[in-house]
């Protein structure tokens, strides 16, 4: 596609459901990246995924955070048993070999918990 | 703990005038650096990266870097109201780390 396609754009869960977030990168973009920004802060680095290697999740910030791409394409965020900490703009980057800076950022799953 | 620091602001410039972003960070070793415009309600899109001392230009903007005193800061020449939006420094390790860490960011108001 020609950008960084994320889904849902909003999404309103109730406290303890599971939700999941589905980022679709640039066509040949081998790197993807989740990023996690709440109200007034920065971004949050959460997990990077480099093509076939096995990705970093060192930002994951608890067990309840898992991520997985197929076939080095689509990937999707899954958050269990929701918290009202968990509410933030979640964020998908991709790059492209060789310009590994190059983010190209999609425009974000809004999560709330209630 | 690597940390990426910026003044929140809001920083209001007139018109026309420039505006001067700033960003400090911790891990001397850093290698790459980025400035991010982020309007509200929008996803984050890259507008200068350097690698190297001194300045780097593109267009009205222009990114500093002095690696010794280890900051970096972000000029918009000829401000304009559509400049007005948050301004994210991000600054990588580089030695095969591709993950930048972010600061929070300055908003940045111009006004008419």
């Amino acid at each position: 596609g020609a950008g960084v396609s994320q889904s849902p754009s909003n999404k309103v869960t109730e406290k303890g459901k599971d939700v999941e977030l589905r980022c679709d990168p640039i066509s040949g973009h081998t790197a993807l990246y989740w990023y996690r920004q709440s109200l007034g802060q920065g971004l949050e680095f959460l997990i990077y995924f480099q093509g076939n290697s096995a990705p970093d999740k060192s930002g994951l910030p608890s067990d309840r955070f898992s991520a997985e791409r197929t076939g080095g394409s689509v990937s999707t965020l899954t958050i269990q048993r929701t918290q009202q900490e968990d509410s933030a703009v979640y964020l998908c980057a991709s790059s492209q070999p060789g310009n590994p800076y190059g983010y190209t950022f999609g425009s974000g799953t809004r999560l709330t918990v209630v | 703990q690597k940390e990426v620091e910026q003044n929140s602001g809001p920083l209001s410039v007139p018109e026309g005038a420039i505006a001067s972003l700033n960003c400090t960070y911790s891990d001397r070793g850093s290698q790459s650096f980025f400035w991010y415009r982020q309007y509200s309600g929008k996803s984050p899109e890259l507008i200068m990266f350097i690698y190297s001392n001194g300045d780097k230009e593109d267009g009205r903007f222009t990114a500093q870097l002095n690696k010794a005193s280890q900051y970096v800061s972000l000029l918009i020449r000829d401000s304009q109201p559509s400049d007005s939006a948050t301004y994210l420094c991000a600054v990588n390790a580089g030695g095969g780390s591709y993950i930048p860490t972010f600061g929070r960011g300055t908003s940045l108001i111009v006004h008419p």
